[in-house]
C-alpha cells in the first residue's frame, strides 16, 4: 500500500521567512502534484511534477521532485500572509490503462503570521 | 477551461434518508471521475473511481451499497449516500479527468453534507 508522508503537519511562520515542506512516498511514481486548500474550499492545483529532477516555480512557491529518493519538496520564500492555507502533495499511481489514482499526504497547515 | 461543478454545494438531511450529489464536467468530456471524502482537518480519501459506462471501482473499506456511484454520461457522475447517518457527515469532493489531459484531475468545489 502506498504511503505518502508529509511533514511538518503544522507550520507557523513569520512573514518574510523561508521554509520547506517535505513529501515522502513509498512506491515508484514519476508524477506528483501539489495542491492548496483554503478553509471550506476545494483544491487548487499548484504544481504537477512529471519527471525526476523537475522543478517548478510560481511566485513565492517552488516545488521539486526527486523520484529516486521518492521525495518532493515545496519551498516557500519570503512568506506572506496570503500563503496561509493547507498544502497537500498527491502521488500518482497508474496500474494500467484507465486504472490510476492519486494518494494524498495528510496535508500541511501553514499559518503565516505578521 | 476544465471546469468541474458540484451540486448541491451543501446539504442537510435527516438520518436514514438518502442524498444525491452531482458532479459535472462543464467544458470537457470526463472519461474518468473520482469521488473523495474529507473529514474536518483531515486529508482527502479516495472513495471510488468511475469510468463512463462502467461500474465504479471502490476503495477498500468503502461500502458500495451505501455510496452508490453512477457515471452514466461523459459529463455527469452522481454519488448517492443511502440511509445516511451522522457519521457520513463530511465534505465530498469529486474530480474529473478527460482524454488528452494526461491524467490531470480537475476538482469540483465540494459538497458539504451534514446528517442530523
Amino acid at each position: 500500500e502506498l504511503k505518502v508522508e508529509q511533514n511538518p503537519l503544522f507550520l507557523s511562520m513569520q512573514e518574510g521567512k523561508n521554509y520547506t515542506i517535505y513529501c515522502n512516498y513509498s512506491t515508484t511514481s514519476d508524477r506528483l502534484y501539489w495542491y492548496r486548500q483554503d478553509p471550506g474550499k476545494s483544491l487548487e492545483s499548484l504544481f504537477v511534477l512529471l519527471s525526476n529532477g523537475a522543478v517548478k516555480q510560481e511566485g513565492r512557491l517552488m516545488a521539486s521532485l526527486d523520484t529516486k529518493a521518492r521525495l518532493s519538496t515545496l519551498h516557500i520564500t519570503a512568506a506572506v500572509h496570503d500563503l496561509s492555507a493547507t498544502y497537500f502533495c498527491a502521488v500518482f499511481v497508474n496500474s494500467g490503462g484507465s486504472n490510476y489514482k492519486l494518494t494524498f499526504g495528510k496535508g500541511t497547515l501553514l499559518t503565516v503570521n505578521p | 477551461g476544465a471546469v468541474v461543478s458540484q451540486h448541491p454545494s451543501w446539504v442537510i438531511c435527516k438520518s436514514g434518508t438518502s442524498v444525491k450529489i452531482e458532479c459535472r464536467s462543464l467544458d470537457f468530456q470526463a472519461t474518468t471521475m473520482f469521488w473523495y471524502r474529507q473529514f474536518p482537518k483531515q486529508s482527502l480519501m479516495l472513495m471510488a473511481t468511475s469510468n463512463e459506462g462502467s461500474k465504479a471501482t471502490y476503495e477498500q473499506g468503502v461500502e458500495k451499497d451505501k455510496f452508490l456511484i453512477n457515471h452514466a454520461s461523459l459529463t455527469l457522475s452522481t454519488l448517492t449516500v443511502t440511509s445516511a447517518h451522522p457519521e457520513d457527515s463530511s465534505f465530498y469532493i469529486c474530480s474529473a479527468a478527460g482524454t488528452g489531459f494526461s491524467y490531470e484531475q480537475y476538482f469540483g468545489p465540494g459538497t458539504r453534507l451534514t446528517v442530523t
